[in-house]
């Protein structure tokens, strides 16, 4: 059974930054693009950055180009986020996602809250 | 960016009745286009890729067509169980738009 549970999630102030993980299971990660989707508080779904299976390539939201990092580890079968100079703006619910082959996303992890607050 | 543009952004309907939901693309996406449901508290679940295949699991009352610009997702027999946010996904570009969602709610 495919599972992506994420971590990491909390209350920061402005400016700081957390570092989110989601662990992989039931299925191979080094086969997967992965992504990161967020979802503000009553809002839609935002997608926020996603990493090819080698990690060679990265992309993201103009939202957070500069102050997130995506990363892997496929021998450990994680997937961080890492998250600077957080605005109140970032506060949501960031997911953990799988990329299958036809660009959807196929599993989803159950959600880390980020609160960002003085 | 592509922009995502949903339609309506929220509706109401019956039990057994047929729901069309409409997504448009600002620019010709081919079929990179997704279509998922959230229900409150949940995470979204994937109900149609590449614009028109069923994924695994998802009951055939839900159906996807369009290419290009133009999508629409489509309730056969709404069922209880059905409402919740809608939302569509380009996958074209690399940046993977969402659109703004759709809500269905009970009439």
């Amino acid at each position: 059974e495919v599972q992506l549970v994420e971590s990491g999630g909390g209350l920061v102030r402005p400016g700081g930054s957390l570092r989110l993980s989601c662990g992989a299971s039931g299925f191979t990660l080094s086969d997967y693009w992965m992504h990161w989707v967020r979802q503000a508080p009553g809002k839609g779904l935002a997608w926020v950055s996603r990493i090819n299976s080698d990690a060679s390539s990265t992309s993201y939201a103009d939202s957070v180009k500069g102050r997130f990092t995506i990363s892997r580890d496929n021998a450990k079968n994680a997937l961080y986020l890492q998250l600077n100079s957080l605005r109140a703006d970032d506060t949501a619910v960031y997911y953990c996602t799988r990329g299958a082959l036809s660009g959807s996303l196929d599993y989803w992890g159950q959600g880390a809250l980020v609160t960002v607050s003085s | 960016d592509i922009q995502m543009t949903q339609s309506p952004s929220s509706l109401s309907a019956s039990v057994g009745d047929r729901v069309t939901i409409t997504c448009r693309a600002s620019q010709n996406i081919i079929t990179y286009l997704s279509w998922y449901q959230q229900k409150p508290g949940e995470a979204p679940n994937l109900l149609i890729y590449a614009a028109s295949n069923l994924q695994s699991a998802v009951p055939s009352r839900f159906s996807g067509s369009g290419s290009g610009t133009d999508f629409t997702l489509t309730i056969s027999s709404l069922q209880p169980q059905d409402f919740a946010t809608y939302y569509c996904q380009e996958s074209y570009s690399t940046v993977h738009t969402f659109g703004g969602g759709t809500t269905v709610e009970i009439k």
